[in-house]
């Protein structure tokens, strides 16, 4: 349990509003990521960083900006939020051995 | 673009029975992880395998890494309930430069009591 929250767990926002999903971790991890997770498609990467402002892009990006200004604190943005970004989000870290992820808890995220 | 193709889909079985999920690519990766997803939870690893031909055993579970690392499989024997979940597998790219993963589609495994 590498203490990873997700914060808001459930949010239902309306499209073209702004929305930022947070990750916090505790164990000063130095590689943070985000996903999303559709059915049939697994878990697609979004956004990661390999240290603080230090962040590049997934196969998903389009529509998804990020920010790490903190080790402990890595942040996804949805400038425009639009109904195909409807989906749960997770949050991951891995440290410098590189041989396992942990996962927060998820966002579970409805675009109306 | 590297892709982890993993087979089937979705599994229902009875308690009791045996069970193969397979993992599959034609990139080679540098290791491969299985991870379990609960509802509502984010993925729990289970293994990582590194070297090809490699074999772990993790109680009832047996996970494989091909010879060339392009591919894995998962074997349970004697499923039960509480093997119930999404399986997903996630093969380390290397040629990024950094630790990034690429993940399967998952398996769903239902075992009913």
């Amino acid at each position: 349990d590498a203490g990873i929250t997700q914060s808001p767990r459930h949010k239902v926002t309306e499209t073209g509003t702004p929305v930022t999903l947070r990750c916090h971790q505790t164990e000063n991890h130095r590689y943070m990521y985000w996903y999303r997770q559709d059915p049939g498609h697994g878990l697609r990467l979004i956004h990661y960083s390999y240290g603080v402002k230090d962040t590049d892009k997934g196969e998903v990006s389009d529509g998804y900006s990020v920010s790490r200004s903190k080790t402990e604190d890595f942040l996804l943005t949805l400038e425009s939020a639009t109904s195909s970004q409807t989906s749960v989000y997770f949050c991951a870290t891995t440290g410098t051995g590189g041989d396992e992820q942990y996962f927060g808890p998820g966002t579970r995220l409805t675009v109306t | 673009t590297q892709l982890l193709e993993q087979s089937p889909q979705f599994l229902s079985i009875q308690e009791g029975e045996n069970l193969t999920v397979y993992c599959n690519s034609s990139s080679v990766f540098s290791s491969l992880q299985w991870y379990r997803q609960e509802p509502g939870e984010g993925p729990v690893l289970l293994v990582t395998v590194v070297t090809g031909g490699e074999v772990k055993k993790l109680k009832r579970l047996t996970f494989q890494f091909g010879d060339a690392r392009k591919d894995s499989s998962l074997h349970i024997t004697a499923a039960q309930p509480g093997d119930t979940g999404l399986y997903l597998c996630a093969g380390e790219d290397k040629a990024s430069g950094t630790y990034k993963y690429i993940f399967g589609t998952g398996t769903r495994l239902k075992v009913l009591a």
